[in-house]
């Protein structure tokens, strides 16, 4: 069975400063790996997701992943947060047609 | 391009009664999965229709059953409601076979009290 973990419920940050959140998964096979944005009140947006290839992945908003398949980890990175950053951010695993398999969310904080 | 719509957005019952949640896939979609976020928690996976049969559940009771309809919609039913079953009720949709990357609704919030 899959799992992921986010080993920060919370990160706090001030505007304009880099950021990563971690998530490391576990998995006996090839998994999809996902990052989500929440908005207060809102549903999920697709930020990124890594599939196959290379293991850089750009996605929305100039944030980023990297896909390390030794270390069982997909963090994601912002190089400079904006306040609009400030949103919970889900990482979620699935096999081929499977179901996401979500963290349990971390918390991003950007303080001016 | 429309993406997933749901409606109500919020809903507000009392425990005992029954609630029908709806849903609409994005255009072209043709497989409808529905996940639950209880407060500060990650979403949970209820089950995935395609084909307007329940093709994968999650450990959810059988108080929660589905529907999907020739169109693609589906509807979410839960009956004898628990105060446990306040939360937000997301619904993604995909398209077959390789239904890989999930679009999400943007929720509906059922309170029961």
């Amino acid at each position: 069975a899959q799992s992921v973990t986010q080993l920060d419920s919370q990160v706090p940050v001030f505007e304009e400063a880099p950021v990563e959140l971690r998530c490391n998964y576990s998995s006996s096979v090839s998994v999809y790996l996902f990052w989500y944005v929440q908005y207060p009140n809102q549903g999920l947006q697709l930020l990124l997701k890594y599939l196959s290839g290379s293991t850089l992945v750009k996605g929305i908003n100039g944030f980023e992943a990297e896909f390390n398949k030794s270390q069982t980890s997909f963090h994601l990175r912002k190089p400079s947060v904006h306040i609009s950053d400030t949103a919970e951010y889900f990482c979620a695993v699935k096999r081929n047609t499977d179901k996401l398999i979500f963290g349990t969310g971390t918390r991003l904080q950007v303080f001016p | 391009d429309a993406g997933v719509t749901q409606s109500p957005t919020h809903l507000i019952k009392t425990r005992g009664q029954q609630v029908t949640l709806r849903c609409s896939p994005k255009s072209g979609h043709d497989t409808v999965s529905w996940y639950q976020q209880a407060l500060g928690q990650g979403p949970q996976f209820i089950f995935q229709y395609y084909e307007e049969e329940e093709r994968q559940r999650g450990n959810f009771p059988d108080r929660f059953s589905g529907h999907q309809f020739p169109n693609y919609s589906s509807e979410l039913n839960v009956n004898a409601l628990l105060l446990g079953d306040s939360a937000l009720y997301l619904c993604a949709s995909t398209l077959a076979p390789l239904p890989v990357t999930q679009y999400f609704g943007p929720g509906t919030r059922l309170t029961v009290l």
